[in-house]
């Protein structure tokens, strides 16, 4: 089982760029779930993806969009970077009926936004 | 809105001492309860869970209580190694919640031999 894979590992875009992660959850898990994580920071849940449709979302601009696929792997997009945008995304993966009591996450995608 | 506090870091320890890292949640309802850890350079492990109140989550030496009449979740080791030192998060999820965590915002711990 190769757990929750991300991809790719490190990116560095120029602000105003546009940027596309990606995230295959974990074998048998249905929903995914996106976060930021700012250096020094806890995660902050952007947000979260069930049956192909975001289910919920937290503060974030319109900016962080999202998709899932039927396979249940997911996108997330950010349009017209900004530097506060340079964070490490983490992707976790869940069942839809533990969503809330077991969560497994990816290793991330560090972004730099120069 | 809920929120986690988690006590701030860095906490220093040599081998084999007594680690504590205290934890307390604001919540609209009846949370579940997790420490997650993150290593260097790498994403978040789930190291223990509680999902009702008096639950003790346990693993790899740590264990944590949930304490509703405290509203907290310390997470303790008896006898710490340098394979400890990482990150440590504190987090909650609410039933209605769809599947939201709520991270404090980290304890780094640093061991030494």
């Amino acid at each position: 089982d190769a757990g929750v894979t991300q991809s790719p590992t490190h990116l560095i875009k120029t602000r105003g760029q546009q940027v596309t992660l990606r995230c295959s959850p974990k074998s048998g898990h249905d929903t995914v779930s996106w976060y930021q994580q700012a250096l020094g920071q806890g995660p902050q849940f952007i947000f979260q993806y069930y049956e192909e449709e975001e289910r919920q979302r937290g503060n974030f601009p319109d900016r962080f969009s999202g998709h899932q696929f039927p396979n249940y792997s997911s996108e997330l997009n950010v349009n017209a970077l900004l530097l506060g945008d340079s964070a490490l995304y983490l992707c976790a993966s869940s069942t839809f009926d533990r969503r809330n009591t077991e969560a497994f996450f990816g290793q991330g995608t560090r972004l730099t936004v120069v | 809105g809920n929120s986690v506090t988690q006590m701030e870091g860095p906490v220093t320890l040599s081998e084999e001492a007594f680690l504590t890292i205290n934890c307390t949640y604001t919540a609209t309802g009846y949370p579940s309860l997790f420490w997650y850890v993150q290593y260097p350079g790498e994403g978040l492990q789930l190291l223990l869970k509680a999902t009702k109140a008096d639950d003790k989550g346990s693993n790899k030496g740590f264990e944590a209580t949930y304490r509703k009449e405290t509203t907290s979740f310390h997470l303790e080791k008896g006898s710490v190694q340098v394979s400890d030192s990482a990150v440590y998060f504190c987090a909650l999820s609410e039933a209605d919640s769809w599947g939201k965590f709520q991270f404090g915002a980290g304890t780094q711990v640093v061991v030494t031999p």
